[in-house]
């Protein structure tokens, strides 16, 4: 596609539920990247893949949320136990093959979660 | 943690005139990169400056880098309407040079 895409745009859910995060990276891309952003922050990191592996998952919050990525594009997010606190818009950046190249991230237009 | 840092948190100017955004790091970085959010969805990247590199320019926008005082500047010209937004400045470290450390961003209104 011409850019990347999530969805949803918008979720809301119950405390306690499970939730999938999808997105669409940039053809092509084999770097993707997982942020989330709460309100009046700034994006904060959460897992790197390039291709199938997650390289970096150190910004992950807990065990509660995990991502996959099994055929190189198409990778979702996945929070168990979702908490108030998950509450936040995420966001997901494909580059063209991260690997310390210092490339441009381009980002998607992010998923607003909202926990009740 | 974020390790960028921008200045001033809220600018309000009237359209026309040149707004200046400031940006500061605490380690040493690969590239320092600067990126527009409308209404608190999707980024958009505006520009990217390397290390090794003092200045930079894209249309109405100048980017200037400072290493030994580890800070950032963007300048926007001739400011518009639309170039209302919140700004944010993001960094990829030397260690762990894949992810992005953004700052908290700097919350620009261009008055008509």
């Amino acid at each position: 596609g011409a850019g990347v895409s999530q969805t949803p745009s918008n979720k809301v859910t119950e405390k306690g539920k499970y939730v999938e995060l999808r997105c669409d990276p940039i053809s092509g891309h084999t770097a993707l990247y997982w942020y989330r952003q709460s309100l009046g922050q700034g994006p904060e990191f959460l897992i790197y893949f390039q291709g199938t592996g997650a390289a970096d998952d150190s910004g992950l919050p807990n065990d509660r949320f995990f991502a996959v990525r099994p055929e190189g594009s198409v990778s979702t997010l996945k929070i168990q136990r979702t908490e108030r606190g998950d509450s936040a818009v995420y966001l997901c950046a494909s580059s063209l093959f991260g690997a310390g190249l210092g490339e441009t991230q381009y980002f998607g237009p992010g998923t607003r979660l909202l926990v009740l | 943690s974020q390790q960028g840092e921008e200045d001033p948190q809220a600018l309000s100017i009237q359209e026309g005139e040149n707004a200046t955004m400031n940006c500061s790091y605490k380690t040493s970085i690969n590239n320092l990169q600067w990126y527009r959010q409308n209404s608190g969805r999707g980024l958009v990247h505006l520009i990217l400056i390397r290390s090794n590199e003092r200045e930079k320019h894209s249309g109405r926008l100048r980017v200037t880098l400072d290493t030994s005082k580890k800070s950032s500047s963007l300048l926007i010209t001739a400011s518009r309407a639309a170039d209302t937004a919140s700004y944010f400045c993001a960094t990829d470290l030397i260690q762990g040079a894949q992810k992005l450390v953004f700052g908290q961003g700097t919350r620009l209104t261009i008055n008509p």
